[in-house]
């Protein structure tokens, strides 16, 4: 089924420890996004891409990094994981730019739940 | 910056019931409103995107308006299951990053009692 994967679901990491998050996209969407619910929050975005080779920051970037090397993928990466980003991550994409993205509106992952002890 | 508010933030209804969610968002100038629905440990699914130029979308019990001269959406469920119960959240845009960044209220805990 056309869609948003994320891979894991669950993970638990130590403090310190790096990983990285997959999301992969088969609908040819240039617009990707990577958002964080907590509690009580909401979702926060961390980091968006408009096209291969572009990214740049959402409210939350810290401790985190992304790269868009292809149109499918945008991996997101936890340099040194933090009790702090405990949390439940979602990946989101959308078909255009601009105007055409605010037409279409969002596609969502299923989430990945991480637990960092 | 943009801001959005749903409440309640919890509500408890019987079965059978019309209910009505509210979102509001501090800055007008939005393209358009998306309301989602989250399972417990799901991710979201889009129920309904309204467009600036529309003032209403349904898609069959769900009804969602949108009054951007007030700042205000809202969702209407009709005859509510229980297989209704879940988060119901909305979002938009920031207007000023063309799309770019979207803002999502906190949501509404809805659970329909049978």
């Amino acid at each position: 089924n056309a869609g948003v994967t994320q891979t894991p679901k669950f993970q638990v990491l130590k403090t310190g420890q790096s990983m990285t998050l997959q999301c992969a996209q088969d609908m040819n969407h240039e617009y990707m996004s990577w958002y964080r619910q907590d509690p009580g929050m909401g979702l926060r975005l961390i980091h968006y891409s408009v096209g291969a080779g572009i990214t740049d920051q959402g409210e939350v970037p810290n401790g985190y990094n992304v790269s868009r090397s292809t149109t499918e993928d945008f991996p997101l990466r936890l340099l040194s994981a933090a009790p702090s980003q405990t949390s439940v991550y979602f990946c989101a994409s959308s078909y255009g730019l601009g105007h055409r993205t605010l037409v279409y509106g969002y596609t969502f992952g299923s989430g990945t739940r991480l637990t960092v002890v | 910056k943009q801001e959005v508010t749903q409440i309640p933030a919890a509500l408890s209804v019987p079965e059978g019931e019309n209910l009505v969610l509210n979102c509001s968002f501090t800055d007008s100038a939005i393209y358009n409103l998306q309301w989602f629905r989250q399972d417990p440990g799901k991710g979201l699914t889009s129920l309904l995107l309204i467009q600036s130029s529309q003032r209403e979308q349904t898609s069959g019990r769900l009804n969602a308006s949108l009054d951007k001269s007030s700042g205000r959406s809202t969702l209407y469920i009709a005859a509510s299951q229980p297989g209704d119960s879940a988060t119901y959240l909305c979002a938009v845009p920031e207007s000023n990053t063309g799309g770019f960044k979207t803002i999502f209220g906190a949501g509404t805990r809805l659970f329909v009692k049978a």
